[in-house]
């Protein structure tokens, strides 16, 4: 079945670097864009960035905009996001979720990322 | 930036009445990419409808979804005890991609 995984949350000082992976299974993953979207605790939704199927687009919202790098490797199905200087204000639960072309769909079952000393 | 803003920010009904939940957008939403997302506590965002009003694959066709332009309506016929989460509108028109806060379903 469509299944993403996400990992690679865990604590992490402020300053600090993380990256976060999402394997793909179940279906072509290299025929599909990709998102990054964060929730902070007991907060909504809030969309960070998005890959092409190809690679060749990508897009960012401008509060992680410099700092964090989407990118992808098509032969291990597995998409990345790469979060350098980190904030205390990035702690959240991070998911990926697979573009339908009109909305999101999938998503991963998200990964906590805490940004603390 | 399109700001989608929900109301209510609760809404306390019984199982087996109906909902009428709203996203109004601050921009017209370009081709209705307007979708709507249910999440249960401690899971990811299930898609409920995109393109306003069509429904995802496997949902209830008590869920339903309306409007065009600035306003649209996730209604859900008969509620079942199930649906008592909270759901997110979302546009996918224009960038950056942006959601609303949050509608919160509550057992009255």
């Amino acid at each position: 079945q469509v299944q993403l995984v996400e990992s690679g949350g865990g604590v992490v000082q402020p300053g600090k670097s993380l990256r976060l992976s999402c394997a793909a299974s179940g279906f072509t993953f290299s025929g599909y864009g990709f998102h990054w979207v964060r929730q902070a605790p007991g907060k909504g939704l809030e969309w960070l960035a998005f890959m092409s199927y190809d690679g060749s687009n990508k897009y960012y919202t401008d509060s992680v905009k410099g700092r964090f790098t989407i990118s992808r490797d098509n032969s291990k199905n597995t998409l990345y996001l790469q979060m350098n200087t980190l904030r205390a204000a990035d702690t959240a639960v991070y998911y990926c979720a697979r573009d339908h072309g009109e909305a999101f769909d999938p998503w991963g079952q998200g990964t906590l990322v805490t940004v603390s000393s | 930036e399109i700001v989608l803003t929900q109301s209510p920010g609760t809404l306390s009904l019984s199982p087996g009445e109906k909902a009428t939940l709203s996203c109004r957008a601050s921009q017209t939403v370009s081709s209705n990419y307007l979708a709507w997302y249910q999440q249960k506590p401690g899971q990811a965002p299930r898609l409920l409808i995109f393109g306003a009003s069509s429904r995802a694959t496997g949902i209830p066709d008590r869920f339903s979804g309306s409007g065009s332009e600035t306003d649209f309506t996730l209604t859900i016929s008969r509620l079942e005890p199930e649906d008592f989460v909270v759901y997110y509108c979302q546009q996918y028109g224009g960038s950056p991609i942006t959601f609303g806060q949050g509608t919160r379903l509550e057992i009255k």
